[in-house]
């Protein structure tokens, strides 16, 4: 199974914060990258596809990067309704392996 | 609307068996891979389970020989027969489409999820 491993585990920031989120993959899974956001009581929205691509209706301020084994998610400003926590999911091999998940508090 | 619905969830005791089902509207099910994927109380995502669009089944470690995950197309539902449940079953279970995005597989949409408690 690939390893994912998302830094760091919690962070808090300020609105209108630049705010990085990063993920390794214990083996290169080129572009097969993709980042969810979760809420409190909610299941995981899809947020970035392959690596870099911004879903639909995904607010521009949420940006991806990186291939082979390091990724980045990016909040460009972050606003107050981006708290939750974030994971990244690789789906170059099955299983598809999740990141243990980044907490992001709003200071 | 795409949508996937979960149900089947509740308490039952180690050892025990329950059989969750996920109702899918506003797609072909023959034509996608369905998953299950597990979050258990404060923790991470877990993914469990998937059935490919010709059969094929896939299983997590964790959950090899004990969990089954079946299709019935005709009805639009993904089953995942679970038996021999322990403690450490006890999650949130979501199902989720496999889709494509560009030439990315994806999970999306998600359920909200069915709750399973294995607790005696």
């Amino acid at each position: 199974d690939v390893q994912m491993t998302q830094s760091p585990s919690s962070l808090s920031a300020f609105v209108g914060d630049r705010v990085t989120i990063t993920c390794r993959a214990g083996q290169r899974i080129a572009t097969y990258l993709n980042w969810y956001q979760q809420k409190p009581g909610t299941p995981p929205k899809l947020l970035i596809f392959g690596s870099s691509n911004v879903q639909t209706g995904v607010p521009s301020r949420f940006s991806g990067s990186g291939s082979g084994t390091d990724f980045t998610l990016t909040i460009s400003s972050l606003q107050a309704e981006d708290f939750g926590t974030y994971y990244c999911q690789q789906s170059y091999n099955s299983p598809y392996t999740f990141g243990q998940g980044t907490k992001l508090e709003i200071k | 609307d795409v949508q996937v619905v979960e149900s089947g969830g509740g308490i039952v005791q180690p050892g025990g068996s329950l059989r969750l089902s996920c109702a899918v509207s506003g797609f072909t099910l023959n034509k996608y891979w369905i998953h299950w994927v597990r979050q258990a109380p404060g923790e991470g995502l877990e993914w469990i389970s998937r059935i490919n669009n010709d059969g094929t089944t896939t299983y997590a470690d964790s959950v090899k020989g004990r969990f089954t995950i079946s299709r019935d197309d005709a009805k639009n539902t993904i089953y995942l027969q679970m038996n021999s449940l322990r403690d450490d079953d006890t999650a949130m279970y979501y199902c989720t489409r496999g889709a494509t995005a560009g030439t990315w597989p994806v999970l999306d949409p998600w359920g909200l999820g069915t709750l399973v408690t294995v607790s005696s």
